[in-house]
């Protein structure tokens, strides 16, 4: 079974902290893997999109990196803003069968 | 311009009641997604679109009925419905099966 988990459920940071969030995937063949952010009541955001065959992706504060064989992601956030609050999920790819993380809550603190 | 829209916002209806939900997206993705988020829970696909033929039906009760009548454009008729499908009905969008998805800001649906 194609399962996602994400670790930790929640986190609350103080402002400017540098932190990462964990996606751990049960079926390393994947296509792609997908970040995204999520505010309360709202839509998906689109963060980061890693394929298959790649290690890495950045966009500026953002990091994700992805270690197929081990099944895992982690998106690492630098020099955290209140503005980064949110909830993450991840979403892997299983050829048109998309399986999300059920997210981790982040509070970055003023 | 990578905006995918939903109509209506809000859906309140009673459980005889037939209505639509209505996704459209102009940026030429040939893939088109229907996934269903009930609160504090990860987004769970419903039904994909590609080259507006339907690939996939995650065994989705048929009182939900999917349409894509071109590659603009996907519905969601909604017919008799029962009070546990409320929930955030999300439409996404992408060039095709492997790339980014994008998002629509959902609706919200209430069963009454």
């Amino acid at each position: 079974k194609q399962e996602v988990t994400q670790i930790p459920a929640a986190l609350s940071v103080p402002e400017g902290e540098n932190l990462v969030l964990n996606c751990s995937f049960t079926d390393s063949a994947i296509y792609n893997l997908q970040w995204f952010r999520q505010d309360p009541g709202k839509g998906l955001t689109s963060l980061l999109l890693i394929q298959s065959s790649q290690r890495e992706q950045t966009s500026g504060r953002l990091n994700a990196s992805l270690d197929k064989s081990s099944g895992r992601s982690t998106l690492y956030i630098a020099a955290s803003q209140p503005g980064d609050s949110a909830t993450y999920l991840c979403a892997v790819n299983y050829g048109q069968n998309f399986v999300f993380g059920p997210g981790t809550r982040l509070s970055v603190l003023p | 311009d990578t905006e995918v829209t939903q109509t209506p916002k809000h859906l309140v209806m009673g459980m005889t009641n037939k209505k639509s939900l209505k996704c459209e997206q102009h940026m030429g993705h040939r893939a088109m997604y229907w996934y269903k988020q009930k609160a504090k829970k990860p987004p769970e696909l419903m039904f994909v679109y590609s080259y507006e033929k339907l690939s996939i039906n995650e065994s989705v009760p048929s009182r939900f009925s999917p349409e894509c009548p071109n590659s603009s454009l996907l519905n969601l008729h909604l017919h008799a419905l029962q009070p546990e499908d409320s929930a955030l009905y999300l439409c996404a969008s992408s060039r095709t099966g492997s790339n980014t998805q994008y998002f629509g800001p959902g609706t919200r649906l209430t069963v009454l």
